[in-house]
């Protein structure tokens, strides 16, 4: 079965305590990507990588880390997590074709709801 | 920059009756749109797509429209279900990165 896995799925942490949230797709998808979704403000990318070794930064990048090493993870590391972040996050993968990968279905993961106190 | 609005939820209806969902967008170029779709504590999934102007997107009932002279996709369905409850996004496509509306969340009571 085609599936988008993050772990954990439910965090409560404290300012300042590093965490990641790991990210796994089993499609072989190129292209991968992080969001947050928060109330009256819906989805915003944080980071995405269009394939191994390559990443660049979304439109709410601050704070936060990511990686990609091997396709089919691509974690998402708080160095010193802030109550800001408090969010529920959204891992996303797609197949990267000719027209680039957003013209393709994004696969979503189940979400990561993460409290920081 | 590119971007989407929604019409503010939520949107209450009853079993069986019609639904509009508004989606305009301002984008340069000639993106992709896409309603996703997200029930209860589920990430989202895609509902339809459309790919270029006049095409219509439909999956299970539901139906938008590519308008660009009138930049929109609105969604509709003629007869919504209980089971039709969810939070549903508006979105269009740039190279690598898509832009969503903020969520119009629908409620359909018996």
């Amino acid at each position: 079965e085609a599936q988008v896995t993050q772990n954990p799925r439910y965090l409560i942490t404290v300012t300042g305590k590093k965490l990641t949230v790991t990210c796994s797709q089993n499609m072989n998808h190129e292209y991968m990507s992080w969001y947050r979704q928060d109330p009256g403000l819906g989805l915003r990318q944080i980071y995405y990588s269009m394939n191994v070794e390559v990443t660049d930064k979304g439109d709410v990048p601050e704070g936060y880390k990511v990686s990609r090493k091997e396709k089919r993870n691509f974690p998402l590391i708080l160095e010193s997590p802030s109550p800001n972040q408090t969010s529920l996050y959204f891992c996303a993968c797609s197949f990267n074709g000719p027209e680039g990968p957003s013209t393709d279905t994004q696969y979503f993961g189940p979400g990561t709801r993460l409290t920081v106190l | 920059g590119d971007s989407v609005t929604q019409m503010e939820g939520p949107v209450t209806l009853s079993e069986e009756a019609f639904l509009t969902i508004n989606c305009t967008y301002t984008a340069t170029g000639y993106p992709s749109l896409f309603w996703y779709v997200q029930y209860p504590g589920e990430g989202l999934q895609l509902l339809l797509k459309a790919t270029k102007a006049d095409d219509k997107g439909s999956n299970k009932g539901f139906e938008a429209t590519y308008r660009k002279e009138t930049t929109s996709f609105h969604l509709e369905k003629g007869s919504v279900q209980v089971s039709d409850s969810a939070v549903y996004f508006c979105a269009l496509s740039g190279y690598s990165t898509l832009t969503f509306g903020k969520g119009t969340m629908l409620l359909v009571s018996p």
